[in-house]
């Protein structure tokens, strides 16, 4: 079964520690994933697809085939960085589904 | 420039009345999605089209339905609203699956089921 699974549901670190947040997939063949940020009733939006190996706002992601994970990272995390966060695989076949995993929230403390 | 425009923002609904979620989008996209989203349990996706005048459920449909009459409008119809369906609701759409372009969303729509 297709599935995205973020293990922490709140993830609470100080202003200039380094953020991982979880994110390990079940899928047979190449995947595709995503992170989504989404601000205080905002809506969501892409952050980083792992295609592209971009960073942006300082988050980096890497496909580690092997243990099926594509965690979200980033040095030093600022206030401005609490958000929700959504890990999303795509789903097989022609239908362009995307399967969000349950959101860690990040809380940045000053 | 607009994405994917959601009306109403937010809504409150008395039990058993109906009621329909707009969704447009203007970048020609063919595949576009409703999703519910409840606190603690991340995205549940409702429907989804292909295409105009191709639509399918998704994991939760019950009380739900959809019509896609063109490519652009893909609104989402609630018949008899239930306490239950209290959530926010968010569209998206994208190009093409395998192109790595992921979904543009809405800006959602907050409904409230009393």
């Amino acid at each position: 079964a297709q599935r995205v699974t973020q293990p922490e549901k709140l993830l609470s670190v100080f202003k200039g520690a380094p953020v991982e947040l979880k994110c390990n997939y079940s899928y047979s063949g190449s995947p595709e994933l995503f992170w989504y940020v989404q601000y205080s009733r905002q809506r969501l939006q892409l952050l980083l697809r792992h295609i592209s190996r971009e960073s942006i706002k300082g988050f980096t992601a890497d496909l580690n085939k092997g243990e099926t994970s594509f965690h979200l990272k980033k040095p030093f995390a600022q206030e401005e960085d609490s958000a929700m966060y959504y890990c999303a695989l795509g789903s097989s076949g022609n239908t362009g589904k995307l399967i969000f995993g349950q959101g860690t929230t990040l809380q940045v403390k000053p | 420039n607009a994405g994917v425009t959601q009306t109403p923002k937010f809504r409150i609904l008395k039990i058993g009345q109906s009621m329909t979620l707009q969704c447009t989008q203007d970048m020609n996209h063919n595949y576009m999605y409703w999703y519910r989203q409840d606190p603690g349990m991340g995205l549940k996706l409702i429907y989804y089209s292909v295409g105009a005048g191709i639509t399918d459920k998704g994991e939760v449909p019950n009380g739900y339905n959809v019509s896609r009459s063109t490519t652009e409008d893909f609104p989402l119809r609630l018949e008899l609203a239930a306490p239950s369906q209290t959530s926010v609701y968010f569209c998206a759409s994208r190009g093409a699956p395998g192109r790595m372009d992921g979904y543009t969303f809405g800006s959602g729509t907050r409904l409230t089921v009393v």
